[in-house]
């Protein structure tokens, strides 16, 4: 099985654009979890889909949004960027019952200048 | 969900047993215990989880104590390419926040030649 895929793996953008990023779950998962990693504060929950709907939210500004699409494809939107938006942008997928093994994609690493 | 505990920092000889402790003394009883690494600046990696019982995979095996407040990842013949950043995560079973993952800080476990 091909595991998750994110793309583009890199981006650069400069303040006040907005972005998107897109994230191919592993076949038959319907469960779409988004995070953040910064040196500063690690790893940090943004999201998580399941079946179109936001399932769970992390404590992020309304600038982060995400969907997702009927094949399990997700995409997350960050709006108005700034400074500190220059992260490492981890999606997960799993089967989606909840107790179940997240397996993560390489990740975007997006530069904000 | 329960916070977890680990060393900053581990070192270990090549070839040697690797044993990464965690402690998770307010764990629940539907947390599991999962671990997952991260080579720099890829995304993380899943090696094993558990709930009560010790669990052995082809990566490793999990250690967890009776009174489950504690565990150990025991990698039994480290290589160079096990050096990466280790997370040990007490993960809900069910409830509101089921299906996020809480990561620390980890240990940066630096296998030597």
């Amino acid at each position: 099985k091909a595991g998750v895929t994110q793309t583009p793996r890199y981006l650069i953008k400069t303040r006040g654009q907005q972005v998107t990023l897109s994230c191919s779950p592993i076949s038959g998962h319907r469960s779409v979890s988004w995070y953040q990693q910064t040196p500063g504060q690690g790893l940090q929950f943004l999201f998580e889909y399941f079946s179109e709907t936001q399932r769970n939210k992390g404590n992020f500004p309304g600038r982060f949004s995400g969907r997702q699409f009927s094949n399990s494809r997700s995409e997350m939107n960050v709006s108005t960027l700034e400074l500190g938006d220059s992260a490492l942008y981890l999606c997960a997928s799993s089967l989606g019952r909840g107790e179940e093994t997240q397996y993560f994609g390489p990740g975007t690493r997006l530069l904000v200048l | 969900d329960a916070k977890t505990t680990q060393p900053t920092s581990m070192d270990c000889a090549e070839g040697r047993a690797a044993n990464l402790p965690c402690n998770h003394s307010t764990i629940s009883g539907n947390e599991y215990v999962y671990w997952y690494r991260q080579i720099h600046s890829q995304g993380p990696q899943y090696i094993i989880h558990g709930l009560k019982n010790n669990e052995t995979n082809e990566m490793a095996s999990l250690i967890i104590t009776e009174d489950r407040k504690s565990s150990t990842l025991i990698l039994p013949h480290a290589t160079l390419r096990d050096t990466a950043v280790y997370y040990c995560i007490a993960k809900a079973g069910r409830g509101s926040t089921l299906g996020r993952l809480y990561f620390g800080r980890g240990t940066q476990l630096t296998v030597w030649p």
